[in-house]
Parts: structure tokens; C-alpha cells; sequence
């Protein structure tokens, strides 16, 4: 069966500092990865998306940036935030097919 | 640009009762749709999907969704709901592997 872990579960973290977030999948092999962000009130919206190792493509400009170093690993990351990326970040992966989505438990930031 | 509309914002119902929640989209080309549920705090839990055939697709936990093309419509449906099934619902549309278009949610509360 398939897992989907997120680090860290949540994050305080003051303006200007820099942020890593990490997401790994097992026993999928070449998933289609994806973060989201939900923001108070409970919209997604879609940040970046991977299909493969080393190739991450954005979705909307947040000054946030992405990596997958490995094929079971997305990363999520910025040296310098802001409070408008407070919120509950999702890191989520679906089969070739596309057909469905599968989400982490989420990571939720507070920028102060 | 693909739309996904989740109509209701809230559903209020009493353990028992029925409930319907709609969901439309506008998209003229293929497509694949499907149903998350996120308890509060949470991550989001696939609940079922369609692509093609039986236009009526059954999931977990007694939930099911009815496909209509004429209508550009997948309302999620359950014939007598629990408590526990107070959520949010999101109804999400793909048309590729790029991207995973949600609607804002409906969120549903469940009078014990």
C-alpha cells in the first residue's frame, strides 16, 4: 500500500526566515507529485506539480519554490517569508492515470 | 480555463436524513472528476471518481455520484448520513496530470 508522510505537522515561523517542507511517498513508483495550499476558509490552490525526478513546474508565483531531489521525495521551500504564506500546505500524489489525488495529512505554517 | 462549482457553501441535515451535494464544471474535453472529504484539520480523503461508463460510481463509506454530461454536472450523494460524515466535501476535475482544479467546497454539518 501507498503512503504519503509530510514534515514537519506544523511550523511557527517569523517573517524573513526560510522555510523547508517535505513530503515522501512509498511504494509508488514514478508518482505524479503535487503541493497545495489552503488557505483560511478552504480554497486549494495548486503550487507546483512533478512527474519526475529533478523537474518541478509552477503553477502560481507565491515566491515559493520546489524540488524533487529523489523520486519519492517533494520539497517545498523559500528564504524568505511572508505572512500571506501562512496556511496549511498539502503535498499530494496521483497514479500515471491521473484519475485521482492522494494527500498527506498536510503541514500547518504560521508566519508571524 | 477550467471551472469547478461547488454551489453550496454550507448543507445543514439532520443523522438520517439524505443529502445531495452538487458540483458543476466547465470543460468540453475529457475529463476525469471525483469527490475528497477533509475533516477539519486534516488532509483530504479521496472518496470516489469517474472517467466513463456507469455514469452512477459508488465510494467509501456509502457515498456515490451521479456523472451528467447534458448538465456538466457530478452531485455526490448519500442516502442516510452519520455524524461523523460532517466535513468539508471538495469536487475536483483533471484533465491531465498538470493539474487537479478543486471548487471551493461545501461544508457539511450533521445534527445528531
Amino acid at each position: 500500500a501507498q503512503t504519503i508522510h509530510q514534515w514537519p505537522v506544523a511550523e511557527i515561523k517569523a517573517v524573513g526566515s526560510p522555510l523547508s517542507l517535505g513530503c515522501t511517498i512509498k511504494g509508488k513508483s514514478s508518482p505524479n507529485l503535487y503541493w497545495y495550499w489552503q488557505a483560511t476558509g478552504g480554497t486549494l490552490q495548486q503550487l507546483f506539480y512533478s512527474i519526475t525526478v529533478g523537474q518541478v513546474e509552477s503553477v502560481v508565483q507565491l515566491n515559493l519554490s520546489a524540488s524533487r531531489p529523489k523520486d519519492d521525495q517533494f520539497i517545498l521551500s523559500t528564504e524568505k517569508l511572508l505572512l500571506s504564506h501562512s496556511g496549511f500546505y498539502l503535498c499530494a500524489w496521483s497514479p500515471q492515470g491521473y484519475t485521482e489525488v492522494f494527500f498527506g495529512k498536510g503541514t500547518r505554517l504560521t508566519v508571524v | 480555463t477550467q471551472t469547478v462549482s461547488q454551489s453550496d457553501a454550507h448543507v445543514t441535515v439532520f443523522e438520517g436524513d439524505s443529502v445531495e451535494l452538487r458540483c458543476n464544471y466547465s470543460y468540453g474535453g475529457s475529463i476525469y472528476l471525483s469527490w475528497y472529504i477533509q475533516h477539519h484539520g486534516h488532509g483530504l480523503q479521496f472518496l470516489l471518481k469517474y472517467y466513463s461508463g456507469n455514469p452512477v460510481v459508488q465510494g467509501v463509506n456509502g457515498f456515490e455520484a451521479e456523472f451528467s454530461k447534458s448538465d456538466s454536472s457530478f452531485h455526490l450523494r448519500k442516502a442516510s448520513v452519520h455524524w461523523s460524515d460532517s466535513a468539508v466535501y471538495f469536487c475536483a476535475v483533471s484533465t491531465g496530470y498538470q493539474n487537479f482544479y478543486f471548487g471551493k467546497g461545501t461544508s457539511l454539518t450533521v445534527i445528531p
